[in-house]
């Protein structure tokens, strides 16, 4: 079965600090990877999505960028982070047919 | 463009009465519909997911919803609520690799 990791679960970082989120998925291949983000008390708001290794397309214009190295990671990074990139982040994973999005647990970012 | 509109942001019920969660979808063609929900500090979980088979969806944890074209709703219902349900709801539309979400309806349940 299809399983997804998402880590660190919580984080707090310093403004100004770099930031690393990872993802990975198991029990599939050429997955389409998502990374959302959640402020609160609101919606779901499209970070990056990609369909394949090292494509990557960003919905949303900010300090963060997003990255495949291998078909099943992939990984959300700062160099730089604001205050206004707190937030829940959540990883998906889809078939890319008309199936699902599944979930990763979610990672918490409080920026200080 | 396709688009989901859920109607209520709150909706709150006593623990043995039916929920209702409302959702319109916006499309030039039949969707594929989900209902997800969410618990505090946790990620996303299907309920129940329509892709234009049956038009009464059943999903878990006694929830169901009905597919209307001629009302464009995607409409949550639950016979009974327990004190389990309070969480966050989200109707979700998908258009080849693009999902449309909702903006969430938060259910409590009154003990």
């Amino acid at each position: 079965s299809q399983t997804i990791h998402q880590w660190p679960a919580t984080l707090v970082q310093p403004v100004g600090s770099p930031l690393s989120l990872e993802c990975t998925v198991e029990g599939t291949s050429n997955p389409n990877l998502y990374w959302y983000r959640q402020a609160a008390g609101r919606g779901l708001q499209l970070l990056f999505y990609s369909v394949g290794i090292g494509q990557i397309s960003s919905e949303v214009p900010q300090n963060l960028s997003a990255s495949r190295p291998q078909d099943r990671q992939f990984i959300l990074s700062s160099k730089k982070l604001l205050l206004s990139d707190s937030g829940f982040y959540l990883c998906a994973w889809h078939r890319g047919d008309a199936g699902e999005l599944f979930f990763g647990e979610g990672s918490r970012l409080t920026v200080l | 463009a396709q688009s989901v509109t859920q109607l209520d942001s709150h909706v709150s019920v006593s623990e043995g009465t039916p929920v209702l969660l409302r959702c319109n979808y916006s499309s030039s063609y039949s969707p594929s519909l989900f209902w997800y929900v969410q618990h505090p500090n946790k990620g996303l979980q299907l309920l129940l997911k329509y892709t234009s088979a049956a038009t009464l969806v059943k999903g878990i944890n006694g929830f169901e919803a009905e597919f209307k074209k001629s009302e464009t709703s995607f409409h949550l219902t639950k016979p009974s609520a327990h004190m389990s349900d309070a969480a966050e709801y989200f109707c979700v539309g998908v258009t080849g690799n693009q999902f449309y979400f909702g903006t969430g309806t938060s259910l409590t349940v009154i003990p």
